[in-house]
């Protein structure tokens, strides 16, 4: 069964601190890995997409990075309007939906 | 429009009762979703429509769930008999192509709380 995993759940960050959310994976055959931002009582808000190991994608404060088993999401020097929960999700392939982990809920403190 | 537009925003049911959720997605996309989100999960998926052809119902989680696309464009899921365990959040997604290109565009859901 395809599995994607998040951690940690939750990250409490002050400004300016840089840190990494992970997104570890395990499918037979990815397509793609996508990033979305959700902010409360929001739909998710597309990112990022990474299709091969050694991708990298950037955007403004955020760099998004692929492995063959993991992507990492860094932020470097957040700032509040950077708190939301991030998600990841997983295209296996043909007209599959996308499947996604449970999020990291992120909170920066000014 | 500019956006997938989800209504109601918020549905309170008693417990029994059906609802009925519509999303307009955007003008033109041909593939739609529908994604179940529970507070602190991720979205599930639940059923998918490329133009008014359902081509994959294996995320509904019960035979009380039902949607439909009938003229390719606004969706409509339908719940009947509401349980408790139905309460979470409703999200609508389009997407232009019908190929997996992966990027969708979400609607702001809507809230199902049934009592």
């Amino acid at each position: 069964e395809d599995q994607v995993t998040q951690s940690p759940e939750a990250l409490r960050l002050q400004e300016g601190e840089s840190s990494s959310l992970n997104c570890s994976y395990t499918v037979s055959g990815l397509r793609g890995l996508f990033w979305y931002r959700q902010d409360p009582g929001k739909g998710p808000e597309f990112l990022f997409t990474l299709y091969s190991a050694g991708e990298e994608k950037e955007k403004e404060r955020l760099k998004a990075t692929l492995t063959k088993k993991e992507s990492f999401l860094h932020i470097t020097a957040p700032k509040p309007e950077d708190s939301a929960t991030y998600l990841c999700a997983v295209l296996v392939g043909g007209n599959t939906p996308l499947v996604f982990g449970k999020g990291t809920r992120l909170s920066v403190i000014a | 429009g500019a956006g997938v537009s989800q209504s109601p925003r918020y549905k309170v049911a008693k417990r029994g009762q059906d609802v009925a959720l519509r999303c307009d997605p955007i003008s033109g996309h041909v593939s739609l979703f529908w994604y179940q989100q529970a507070l602190g999960q991720g979205p599930e998926f639940l059923t998918y429509f490329q133009n008014e052809a359902q081509l994959d119902k294996s995320g509904l989680p019960s035979d009380r769930f039902f949607a439909e696309r009938p003229e390719g464009s606004v969706s409509t899921l339908k719940i009947q008999r509401t349980q408790q365990e139905d309460s979470a959040v409703y999200l609508c997604a389009s997407r232009s192509g019908t190929r997996d290109t992966g990027e969708l565009f979400f609607g702001e859901g809507s809230r199902l709380t049934v009592l």
